[in-house]
This record gives structure tokens, sequence and C-alpha cells, in this order.
């Protein structure tokens, strides 16, 4: 099972929106509606941001959300704060209970 | 209040074996399935496989598959995940997470076991 494909990077001003992409097969993202987003600060764990691919756990800014569009997922921030920079990544499950996470996004605020 | 704690830091010898547990309280735990993740120094998030608590059922990666064993204590509300024939590529931290006990994702995460090969 290969790693979902991600951006290294990305970033934005605050205030701006940031978009990354999870780009997999219709074996995983595309052919499942279980895509879920992760924020890691250094030194913490990760934080589920998104599940389902659009829903959002109690707690998290409505500034974040998730789509999906064929075999590609993607995570927005909107309105970019000086606590959203961390790393992101997608997972999403590939069948026969296999899971598989992208290789992650590090996300600038400048 | 649900919370899963890891145990401690690890240092190993190449071609040994560790042994992480993941104590779970506050749910269930029989209830939900718990995952265990691998991240290695500066590097991203792999998955490794997980354990059904409540018949022992598991699943693992294929990069994992020949090395890793993931087990459920009942009686003590544990989860383990040994991981064998240890190499320096195996230096990292482990979390052990929770799915779907609010949320369907990874929603309950461990504070994470450093193992140094």
């Amino acid at each position: 099972q290969s790693a979902l494909t991600q951006p290294p990077s990305a970033s934005g001003s605050p205030e701006q929106s940031v978009t990354i992409s999870c780009t997999g097969t219709s074996s995983d993202v595309g052919g499942y509606k279980y895509v879920s987003w992760y924020q890691q600060h250094p030194g913490k764990a990760p934080k589920l941001m998104i599940y389902d691919v659009t829903k959002r756990p109690s707690g998290v800014p409505d500034r974040f959300s998730g789509s999906k569009s064929g075999n590609t997922a993607s995570l927005t921030v909107s309105g970019l704060q000086a606590e959203d920079e961390a790393d992101y990544y997608c997972i999403s499950y590939a069948g026969n209970n296999n899971w598989v996470f992208g290789g992650g996004t590090k996300v600038t605020v400048l | 209040e649900v919370q899963l704690v890891q145990s401690g830091a690890e240092v190993k010898k190449p071609g040994t074996t560790v042994k992480i547990s993941c104590k779970v309280t506050g749910y269930t735990f029989t209830d939900y399935y718990i995952h265990w993740v691998q991240q290695a120094p500066g590097k991203g998030l792999e998955w490794m496989g997980r354990v059904d608590p409540e018949d022992g059922d598991t699943k693992y990666a294929e990069k994992f598959q020949d090395r890793v064993t993931i087990t459920a204590d009942t009686s003590t509300d544990t989860a383990y995940m040994e991981l064998s024939s240890l190499r320096s590529e195996d230096t990292a931290v482990y979390y052990c997470a929770a799915n779907g006990v609010f949320y369907y994702g990874l929603d309950v995460w461990g504070q994470g076991t450093t193992v140094t090969v």
C-alpha cells in the first residue's frame, strides 16, 4: 500500500487561506468516504481535525474544512492564524481493514 | 476522562524485541479498535496495524506484517504493540490511538513512546 501524496509544504499570510491536497487512488481516497485529517505540532501527538471527509469534531474551529473530488481529498484552512502552523496529515481507509497515511504537509504562517 | 496512557521510553539493541503498552481509561475498552502508528525522527506518520479488543482480531500493514504483534488484554484494558528483530530504522515514536470513541477517526491518542534502537 503506497502512501497518499501530499505537498511537502504550504504557506499563507495571516487571515489568508491555504488548501492541502491528499491524492490517492480509487482503492483508497476515491473508494471510501473515510478520509480524516490530523494536525500535529512539534513534539505533540496528532489531533483529529476532520473525519469522514467533511465532518469537523466539536471544538475544532470552523476555519477548517474538508472536501473530496475523485481520488483527491483536500483540507482548507481559512483565515490562517499563527497557531495553525503545524504539520498536517491525511489518512484514508484502503479496504480490507487497511489504512494509509499521507506523507504530511508542513504549513507555515508567513 | 478518556485517556490512552503509554509506557515509557525504551532503548534496545538491534535484533531484540520491544513491547509497548497502551492503557485505556474512560470508556469501555472493548468498544473501539486500537491502532498503532510509527513516526521516525523528522518523518511522517505510518499506520502499523490495529486490534479489535473485543475479540483480539488484528490487521497489520504489509510493511510490518512479519515483525509486529498487536494484542489486547481485556483484564487490564491495555493494548500492546510488540516489534521484533529491531533495526536502527525502527528508532521512532510509537503512538496508540483509539478509533471512533467520539468521532469516526483516530480521535483519542496516547502521548507516544520513544524507542531508540
